[in-house]
């Protein structure tokens, strides 16, 4: 079974510039979720979408960052413009269904350096 | 969201048991108990689960304190594989989505 896969795997931009971030997640998985890792710290969920509809989007700097999942299969993360302190790794993940019973897959990730 | 506290740090010697521990004396009767590893340079990846009664898979067990404020997992036998953070979470259920919160997660050493 295919995982969720992730592009690219890393990426370097200078501050004020824009970036972007795509993520396929596992066939039929119609939950999907976008997560920020800032090195040492847990991960922090940004977005989380059911189908093509966002369910969750309060922790996303929605000033700077978004994200869209059209068709209800792969997603695309933006931040424009980029800050330092946006330099992280970005996580896709997902989950058959949305629930507390369910588990979820994670991609390896995009580390971004903003310089 | 109910918080949940672990180590920050736990040492192993290969193929001995692990116990890592997790405290969530505020975790609500809808609450399921995850938990989660990251290998260096991966994204985290999924052990186990549970809600009331212990559970067991290929991977690991899971054991939950009766009153459900505390719960341990349970690596049978360490690998140097195994080295990893090891995130215990709490995952809400109801009308939440099953939303996981992680915290800073306990970093497991594994000797040789």
């Amino acid at each position: 079974e295919a995982g969720v896969a992730q592009s690219p795997r890393y990426k370097i931009i200078e501050k004020r510039q824009s970036v972007a971030f795509w993520c396929n997640p596992i066939s039929g998985h119609a939950t999907l979720y976008w997560y920020q890792q800032i090195l040492g710290q847990g991960p922090k969920l940004l977005i989380q979408f059911q189908n093509n509809g966002v369910v969750d989007d309060s922790q996303l700097p929605k000033d700077r960052f978004s994200a869209e999942r059209l068709k209800g299969v792969d997603s695309t993360l933006k931040i424009q413009p980029a800050k330092l302190e946006d330099s992280a790794v970005y996580l896709c993940a997902s989950s058959f269904i949305p629930g507390a019973n369910e588990k979820l897959f994670f991609g390896s990730g995009t580390q971004l350096s903003v310089l | 969201d109910a918080k949940t506290t672990q180590p920050n740090s736990m040492e192993s010697n290969e193929e001995e048991p692990v116990h890592l521990p997790c405290n969530h004396s505020t975790i609500s009767g809808t609450d399921y108990i995850h938990w989660y590893r990251q290998l260096p340079s991966q994204g985290p990846e999924y052990v186990i689960h549970g809600l009331t009664s212990n559970v067991n898979n290929r991977m690991a067990s899971l054991a939950i304190a009766e009153d459900r404020k505390s719960s341990t997992l349970i690596l049978h036998r360490a690998t140097l594989r195994d080295a990893a953070v090891y995130y215990c979470i709490l995952a809400p259920g109801g009308t939440s989505y099953g939303k996981l919160t992680f915290g800073q997660g306990t970093i497991l050493t594994v000797h040789p």
